[in-house]
């Protein structure tokens, strides 16, 4: 079996500040995702990436940059952080057709 | 782009009971539709899938119904348990391959009482 981390689970920050969110999965997988989920609105896609050093937009990717520099790992970074943004980004990636999701961060801005 | 609707977003039911999600998707071009289930404080969990090219799958106490000409689908789950309180995610996509995107619903929050 396999896992995957993400860190941290829970990040405070302050207006305009970037803020970087960190994946690791041990799966082996190529193809990993960052979804935003907020209550509501369920799952959104920000980015993701097909192989290592690949990255691909998704719907939500303004404000977002990514990094694949390894293939187990999938970093997020909002640019600026928006003020009283609060919500969950979640990592997963992809065997066959079934995706694996990580346990979350959960995002506040004060 | 592809959008999912789910219905409805909340409901509850008492042990034993069925329950009946709705979801209606707008790209005729999806053909690929998984569902996954999130229960209170733990990961998003794939439950089952459907292929266009389908119009029924069981696992278990789920049922999957399938209509492509009405662009809709409908999760089934039969004698409910407390275990099975959880939020559940319809998606579709227009592959079902390897790096395959997926659109979600915004969810049907199910809660079953003992």
């Amino acid at each position: 079996g396999g896992i995957i981390t993400q860190t941290p689970k829970f990040l405070i920050g302050q207006e305009g500040q970037k803020l970087t969110l960190k994946c690791q999965q041990n799966f082996n997988h190529d193809t990993m995702y960052w979804y935003r989920q907020d209550s509501g609105k369920g799952l959104r896609l920000i980015y993701y990436s097909i192989t290592e050093n690949d990255l691909q937009k998704g719907d939500l990717s303004e404000g977002y940059d990514a990094s694949r520099e390894k293939k187990s790992s999938f970093s997020l970074t909002v640019t600026s952080a928006q003020k009283n943004e609060m919500a969950v980004f979640l990592c997963a990636s992809i065997r066959g057709r079934e995706q694996y999701f990580g346990p979350g961060t959960r995002l506040t801005v004060l | 782009g592809e959008q999912v609707e789910q219905l409805p977003s909340s409901l509850i039911v008492q042990e034993g009971a069925s329950v009946l999600i709705n979801c209606s998707y707008t790209d005729s071009a999806s053909v690929y539709f998984p569902w996954y289930k999130q229960e209170p404080g733990k990961r998003l969990q794939f439950i089952i899938d459907i292929r266009s090219n389908m119009e029924r799958k069981q696992n278990q106490r789920l049922t999957l119904l399938f209509d492509k000409k009405t662009k809709h689908l409908s999760l089934h789950i039969t004698a409910t348990q407390p275990g099975d309180s959880a939020i559940y995610f319809c998606s579709a996509s227009l592959t079902n391959s390897a790096g395959n995107k997926l659109t979600f619903g915004i969810g049907t929050r199910v809660l079953v009482r003992p």
